[in-house]
């Protein structure tokens, strides 16, 4: 089993669309959770960053973590065409020194927000 | 804004040359990362380096070195390019490894490596 799964889609939705993204996660050592987005031909860039179980909100975008259920979500409101972009979930353990500051990423969720 | 600079967008070499791609930060950052993204198979962590002339293998550190000399400066060697390195490269950069709240990524804009 893959330490993080992330359904690779494609995702395609009309414009306004509530857009859920999920990975799931098999190392209960996983403290720490982000969401990336990656426009076609350029860097990752990170939107979302949470620590705890529960929600975290940023205008349209909403990060859930759920750790009893090793589930991670990426909720997008009123979903724009700025939007289409490939979505990548990372995650990394707690504790200082070592590897532990290395993330691992899920493979990535294309979406298309079509107007 | 953190600030991560690759030192090429495209790339184009012949087998079996010497490539060299390099990465800047400019937010003082202690860890840097290399990574490849290829479709189908995300990214793929190469190398990383979390301090000055300290360097370690990640998942697929083959046919790869490193080199960091400076704080804000990482480079990627090929040491002899081959076809299936044929690949975008990424570079990224996270604030420091003694601190556990946050070690979030910041990644450059990523260099398209084809080898011809």
């Amino acid at each position: 089993q893959k330490e993080v799964e992330q359904d690779p889609g494609p995702l395609s939705v009309p414009e306004g669309a509530i857009v859920s993204l999920n990975c799931t996660y098999s190392n209960s050592a996983f403290q720490y959770f982000m969401w990336y987005r990656q426009y076609s031909r350029k860097g990752p860039e990170l939107l979302m960053y949470t620590y705890s179980s529960g929600n975290k909100e940023d205008g349209r975008f909403t990060a859930q973590v759920d750790k009893s259920s090793k589930y991670i979500s990426l909720f997008i409101r009123d979903s724009q065409p700025s939007d289409s972009a490939t979505y990548l979930c990372a995650m990394s353990v707690r504790g200082s020194g070592g590897s532990n500051y290395k993330l691992t990423f899920g493979k990535g969720t294309l979406l298309t927000v079509n107007p | 804004d953190v600030k991560v600079t690759q030192s090429s967008r495209y790339l184009v070499k012949r087998t079996g040359e010497k490539v060299f791609l390099e990465c800047v930060q400019d937010m003082d950052h202690e860890n840097m990362f290399w990574y490849r993204q290829d479709p189908g198979l995300g990214l793929r962590l190469i190398y990383f380096s979390y301090d000055v002339k300290m360097k370690e293998k990640g998942d697929i550190p083959e046919g790869y070195s490193v080199s960091r000399e400076k704080k804000e400066r990482f480079s990627l060697i090929l040491e002899s390019a081959s076809t299936n390195q044929t690949s975008m490269y990424l570079c990224a950069s996270s604030l420091s490894r003694d601190r556990v709240v946050r070690e979030t990524q910041y990644f450059g804009p990523g260099t398209r490596l084809l080898v011809l």
